[in-house]
């Protein structure tokens, strides 16, 4: 297994610009979820997936959409970058929203300038 | 969610134990004690977790104090692949609704291996 995988590794966007942000999983696991970790703090829950179709906010989810057609991807976009954006991002899964382990991906660090 | 204590930064010699504390003094009787780890530029990791009872398992043990308001995450031989920032997280094992297992990262305590 491949794991969570996410792409890019890296980004720099301009004020004002939109992308999406890919992460995927083939463990067929149903939870989902983006955080985002700022320089020297812990990570901060953006948004989260308990199945396919389902989608819900987490801590900080201004900024940010989400959807999930497939148990596989859970892209997460940005509407309109801003600076305060820039951060690392991380992407998670686990078998159900109640499964102890959460496997998490490599990550993607965000630069908004 | 309860919170946690966690000393900032700790060093380790290579080859030996490494104790890490968590406080978590307003714990309550559903909230599972978890330990995930991050290496540098990489996804945090699951470590270990427990509710009461000691744990151990091939990374790590966990030791909780009898009235549950601290635990310590043991690395029995510490390498220098054990370099990380180590996070211990309170999940209320009681759930209600979709979500409500969230996990909620402080800081954490760095811990330096020195070789």
């Amino acid at each position: 297994n491949a794991g969570v995988t996410q792409t890019p590794k890296f980004q720099v966007l301009k004020t004002g610009q939109s992308m999406t942000l890919q992460c995927a999983q083939d463990m067929n696991h149903e939870y989902m979820s983006w955080y985002r970790q700022d320089p020297g703090m812990g990570l901060r829950l953006i948004h989260y997936s308990v199945g396919a179709g389902i989608t819900d906010q987490g801590e900080v989810p201004n900024g940010y959409n989400v959807s999930r057609s497939t148990t596989e991807d859970f892209p997460l976009r940005l509407l309109s970058a801003a600076p305060s954006q820039t951060s690392v991002y991380f992407c998670a899964s686990s078998e159900t929203d109640r499964d102890y382990e959460q496997y998490f991906g490599p990550g993607t660090r965000l630069t908004v300038t | 969610d309860a919170k946690t204590t966690q000393p900032n930064s700790m060093e380790s010699n290579e080859e030996e134990p490494v104790h890490l504390p968590c406080n978590h003094s307003t714990i309550s009787g559903t909230d599972y004690i978890h330990w995930y780890r991050q290496l540098p530029s990489q996804g945090p990791e699951y470590v270990i977790h427990g509710l009461t009872s000691n744990v151990n398992n091939r990374m790590a043990s966990l030791a909780i104090a009898e009235d549950r308001k601290s635990s310590t995450l043991i690395l029995h031989r510490a390498t220098l692949r054990d370099a990380a920032v180590y996070y211990c997280i309170l999940r209320d094992g009681g759930y209600s609704g979709a979500g409500s297992y969230q996990l909620t990262f402080g800081k954490g305590t760095k811990l330096s291996v020195i070789p």
